[in-house]
């Protein structure tokens, strides 16, 4: 089955809002990324996280290897923000490859 | 200024066509990578590299062949090209594989009719 498990798969949200994604994992990852597709189809790194948390503006990611998952939190919601969401990931035994989430399609609207 | 480039941005061929996608890094990364991207899933890996000269195969690289000529440039080929193929084709770089944060190009949009 899917290692990386993504949700929700469509998100949408009103400008000035907020809300979380979510990977859960079923093995024990040793690191995560997540990403952002924009609109010309470019895809934008967000975070890598080996542990813990990390903030950027609006946007901050959380990752726990133990409980097998990553969130990535959005607040205060800006149009540029829509877009799709991906995390990644790295299995912490077997293959190193990169996992890839299925992607969130966020949509924020005035 | 850009680290990974991609070229062409956009290519339409027909089914049976010959195709070549070019990847640039200037990071300075031993690894490079191709993935597709369909819609509804995420990212699936086509070949991989760890320097000039050498090639690992992915989890989808059926139909794919791929060149790394230097430590720079990564290659993509597809010489029979089928509509299977239509995708999103993401390259990308790292320093090292086990774990490593990897960088990745804006993307090719490629559609075979």
């Amino acid at each position: 089955g899917d290692q990386v498990e993504q949700s929700p798969s469509a998100l949408s949200l009103h400008e000035g809002t907020g809300s979380a994604l979510r990977c859960n994992f079923t093995t024990t990852m040793r690191a995560v990324q997540w990403f952002r597709k924009n609109s010309r189809g470019s895809l934008i790194n967000l975070f890598y996280l080996a542990s813990g948390t990390k903030e950027n503006g609006r946007l901050k990611s959380a990752f726990d290897s133990k409980e097998r998952y990553s969130t990535l939190h959005i607040r205060d919601a800006q149009l540029e923000d829509s877009g799709t969401y991906f995390c990644a990931a790295s299995a912490s035994s077997g293959s190193w490859q990169l996992i890839f989430g299925s992607g969130t399609q966020l949509t924020v609207m005035p | 200024e850009a680290a990974v480039t991609q070229s062409p941005r956009n290519k339409v061929t027909v089914t049976g066509g010959n195709v070549t996608l070019s990847c640039r890094q200037t990071n300075s990364h031993n690894y490079m990578y191709w993935y597709r991207q369909d819609t509804g899933h995420g990212l699936r890996l086509i070949h991989y590299s760890y320097g000039a000269g050498n090639l690992q195969i992915g989890d989808v690289p059926d139909g794919y062949k791929a060149t790394r000529t230097t430590q720079e440039d990564f290659f993509l080929l597809l010489e029979l090209a089928s509509p299977s193929q239509t995708s999103l084709y993401f390259c990308a770089s790292s320093a090292g594989h086990l774990y490593a944060e990897q960088f990745f190009g804006p993307g090719t949009r490629l559609t075979v009719l």
